[in-house]
């Protein structure tokens, strides 16, 4: 069966400092992979999708970027955070673009 | 701009109470519409409706889709306090959420 992990479960980071979230699938092969953030009461905002290595698609223009390594990992990184960037972030697997996404734990974001 | 839209935003039941969350969306080029339940943390996957008309179920709950008019119901019959959470309808080919229904049952 497919996994997804993401780590850490919580940070606490302090404005300008750098970002570094790491999403791993196992269980499956070339999978498409997915960040997204979530604010406090709202819906999820797509940030980043990958359809394979080395392929990123960003969806809203940002101070984050992404990178796929690997098949099944997917980085979420920031060389300097600001307020706004807090928030809570899932990465997503699916099977292609017309299968529903499977979501990792999570990862709680605060910038102080 | 492409957009999904949830209705209400928020909602609180009694138990045993039958709900009906609206999810409606203007897209350029709908594929699917997804219906996901999150209580903590991630959300967790219940229906996907490509087809107008056609009734998917699991339980107590139930989803259809009409293409004519854009827009999407998820029905929870029954309702206990276990059903309480956020619940986002999701439209294809961008992934693109609504901002979500929390829905609360209280006992």
């Amino acid at each position: 069966s497919q996994t997804i992990h993401q780590w850490p479960a919580t940070l606490v980071q302090p404005v300008g400092s750098p970002l570094s979230l790491e999403c791993t699938v196992e269980g499956t092969s070339n999978p498409n992979l997915y960040w997204y953030r979530q604010a406090a009461g709202r819906g999820l905002q797509l940030l980043f999708y990958s359809i394979g290595i080395g392929q990123i698609s960003s969806e809203v223009p940002q101070n984050l970027s992404a990178s796929r390594p690997q098949d099944r990992q997917f980085i979420l990184s920031s060389k300097k955070l600001l307020l706004s960037d807090s928030g809570f972030y899932l990465c997503a697997w699916s099977r292609d673009r017309v299968h529903e996404q499977y979501f990792g734990p999570g990862t709680r974001l605060t910038v102080t | 701009e492409d957009k999904v839209v949830q209705s209400p935003l928020s909602l609180v039941v009694h138990e045993g109470d039958t709900v009906t969350l609206n999810c409606s969306y203007e897209v350029t080029n709908f594929r699917s519409l997804l219906w996901y339940k999150q209580e903590k943390k991630a959300p967790t996957f219940l229906f996907m409706l490509t087809s107008s008309g056609i009734e998917k179920k699991s339980g107590r709950l139930s989803s259809i889709l009409d293409k004519k008019e854009l827009s999407s119901i998820l029905n929870i019959t029954a309702t206990q306090t276990g059903d309480s959470a956020i619940y986002l309808c999701a439209v294809e080919e961008d992934m693109r959420f609504g901002a979500g229904t929390r829905l609360t049952v209280k006992p």
